[in-house]
């Protein structure tokens, strides 16, 4: 199956700091890219849709100004999270589509973000 | 009311078990139906992928759509420790659309 990674795997950073999520489509690419958050024990959370050069769909009440949504290129979308506070941490999942007749969405393994 | 429920368990079996894992959604418009394994503190892999209703089967998995009664099924013979993980639902109405989940099954099989 295709694959999508998804870097930095961890990370602890301080209050008020930003942090930078990066997607990427290892062999091949992907029209569009969401990305989700994930509670413990709960299921994924769509916050936004992002296609390649356009700007990103964000789901009501994600906060388009927290958490920035770039989609460079047909491989790589990026999520930063600005001024991260406590409540922001989460599992960051990225999922890509190959946007094909059916709608399967390969997921990267997750970004585990701890916000102190 | 969730547009998705699924039970969430959690569900213990002994190896070698038949396991049915369960979402009944409230969208009739939705025609896609997936389900996704997740380990834990890992990304969803896809599973099984039917659209519209009926039977799919892959090796020891099988899933069942049963739009009159919106409620779809993925059962798994033969169980087997590894399959130990959670297993989410999804659904969408299009092929090009947005994804709904559920809020997953945690299942543990027994050796």
């Amino acid at each position: 199956g295709a694959v999508v990674s998804q870097h930095p795997s961890r990370v602890i950073c301080k209050s008020g700091t930003s942090v930078k999520i990066e997607c990427r489509s290892l062999d091949f690419q992907a029209t569009t890219m969401f990305w989700y958050r994930q509670f413990p024990k709960q299921s994924l959370m769509l916050m936004a849709t992002s296609n390649e050069g356009s700007k990103a769909t964000y789901e009501q009440g994600v906060e388009k100004d927290k958490f920035l949504i770039n989609h460079a290129s047909l491989t790589l979308s990026t999520l930063t999270v600005t001024s991260a506070h406590p409540e922001d941490s989460s599992f960051y999942i990225c999922s890509a589509r190959l946007g094909l007749v059916l709608d399967e969405q390969f997921f990267g393994p997750g970004t585990r973000l701890t916000v102190l | 009311q969730k547009e998705v429920e699924q039970d969430p368990g959690p569900l213990s079996v002994p190896e070698g078990a038949i396991v049915s894992l369960n979402c009944t959604y409230s969208n009739s418009a939705f025609q896609y139906f997936m389900w996704y394994r997740q380990y834990s503190r890992k990304g969803p892999e896809l599973l099984m992928y039917t659209y519209s209703s009926g039977n799919k089967e892959d090796g020891r998995f099988t899933a069942q759509v049963d739009k009159s009664s919106k409620y779809i099924s993925l059962f798994i013979r033969d169980s087997q420790p590894s399959d130990s993980a959670t297993y989410l639902c999804a659904m969408s109405e299009t092929n090009a659309g947005k994804s709904t989940f559920g809020d997953g099954t945690t299942l543990t099989v027994k050796p």
